[in-house]
């Protein structure tokens, strides 16, 4: 079975240039998370999706961050405009149902210089 | 606020020592608990979970944990630690009626040979 597949891997950008990542999520999986995890920190939500809906995105600084879930399958966030305090390892991950437990995808390491 | 709480951030045993990571968590409702772990370069995989049940939880790799209610606890447990169990290790508490998952900040362990 494939796992959350999450491109790309690294990315480096200029700061007030835009971002995105995407997200591929196990078949089936109906719930999708992303996380964002700083440098010797744990990961910290930023948006939950049931399908495709958007039931928790109380975390997701929305002025500059955005995402998506068309289709209630893969997603993507993006960041416009990138500031040097985003940079972090952005976590996709998934789970059949939010009772259930969830699976982690590689992440994307991004750096703003 | 919900948090959780990892007390060691850095342990360094020798193959063969026993392993027990703290874990403790502050919510009064109904929890599910989890560990997680990140091996070098790789992404965060589920060790143990528990939802409910017998508090004391096998997981893989010869890897427990126990719930303890009455202290907020679910620390993990190896008897006998290997190199390769050389990676970060994360709890994590999912509470039921948010489904939000929360994070510790992680516990590098070093395993040396």
């Amino acid at each position: 079975e494939a796992g959350v597949v999450q491109s790309p891997r690294y990315k480096i950008i200029e700061k007030k240039q835009p971002v995105a990542f995407w997200c591929n999520p196990i078949s089936g999986h109906n719930t999708l998370y992303w996380y964002l995890q700083n440098l010797g920190q744990g990961p910290e939500l930023l948006i939950r999706y049931e399908n495709e809906e958007a039931v928790d995105d109380s975390q997701l600084p929305k002025d500059r961050f955005s995402a998506e879930r068309l289709k209630g399958v893969d997603s993507t966030l993006k960041i416009q405009p990138a500031e040097l305090g985003d940079s972090a390892v952005y976590l996709c991950a998934s789970s059949i149902g939010r009772s259930t437990e969830a699976f982690f995808g590689q992440g994307t390491r991004l750096t703003v210089v | 606020a919900q948090s959780v709480s990892q007390h060691n951030h850095h342990v360094i045993l020798s193959e063969a020592a026993s392993l027990e990571l703290g874990c403790n968590y502050s919510y009064g409702g109904t929890v599910n608990l989890f560990w997680y772990v990140q091996y070098p370069g790789q992404h965060l995989q589920l060790l143990l979970k528990y939802f409910s049940g017998d508090p004391l939880v096998k997981g893989i790799k010869g890897f427990e944990a126990e719930f303890i209610k009455s202290k907020f606890s679910f620390n993990l447990r190896k008897p006998s630690v290997q190199w390769s169990d050389t990676a970060e290790y994360f709890c994590a508490v999912r509470t039921t009626g948010t489904y939000k998952y929360i994070f510790g900040t992680g516990t590098r362990l070093k395993v040396l040979a």
